[in-house]
């Protein structure tokens, strides 16, 4: 079975620019979370889909940061303009339906975000 | 507000020596919470969880310990192996409104020196 799979797994973008994180989670996956971890601090919660609506989106730190699960499928969340204090490893994470009892979340790889 | 911590950024331990990680938190309403492993260039990865009605879980190798009257949780691993050496995240998983979210301490890294 596939894990959660992030695309890309590294990104150098100048500030300003335009950049877009994807996600796929473990097919079946109802839950889709996004966490960003930014300067060695501790991982942040952004937020949280459920299928393709969003659930809780209390972590997103401003309107710059927009995220989409069109199909409730794969999700994206892309930063516009990115600043220099974007710069961090975004993770997402996907688990079961909340009424399955299931609720371990599995992490993808990361992308690691550089702004210049 | 709501946030979990870790008492120790880095821990080093002699390969063969038991480890013991620490994590304070600050919402006793929290009744499940989880240890993650994060090696370099992975994401978080699912160690041993426990709930609030436990006090100790064991796993392989690993054991979760947690003391709800001064909100402490440790991870205490034995035998510490090279394999181990990670950074390691204590976390609380919170529901509001039927939606979960994890809190995160900011890690301990893991040496283990040979």
């Amino acid at each position: 079975e596939a894990g959660v799979t992030q695309f890309p797994s590294h990104s150098v973008i100048e500030k300003g620019q335009t950049v877009t994180l994807r996600c796929d989670p473990i097919s079946g996956h109802d839950n889709l979370y996004w966490y960003r971890r930014v300067m060695g601090k501790e991982i942040k919660f952004l937020l949280h889909f459920v299928k393709e609506s969003k659930q809780d989106e209390s972590g997103m730190p401003n309107n710059r940061f927009l995220a989409e699960r069109t199909g409730g499928t794969y999700s994206t969340l892309k930063v516009q303009p990115a600043e220099l204090e974007d710069s961090g490893v975004y993770f997402c994470a996907s688990s079961q339906d909340f009424y399955s009892g299931n609720t371990e979340a599995f992490f993808g790889q990361g992308t690691r975000l550089t702004v210049v | 507000g709501e946030s979990v911590g870790l008492h120790l950024p880095t821990l080093s331990v002699q390969e063969g020596d038991n480890s013991i990680i620490n994590c304070a938190y600050s919402n006793s309403a929290s009744d499940y919470f989880i240890w993650y492993k994060q090696e370099s260039g992975k994401g978080p990865q699912f160690i041993i969880d426990i709930r609030s009605n436990m006090d100790k879980r064991q796993g392989q190798r690993v054991t979760v310990l947690l003391n709800k009257t001064v909100k402490h949780l440790s991870l205490q691993i034995a035998a510490t192996q090279p394999g181990d050496s990670a950074v390691y995240f204590c976390a609380e998983n919170i529901v509001v409104d039927s939606s979960y979210k994890l809190i995160f301490g900011s890690g301990t890294r893991l040496l283990v020196r040979p």
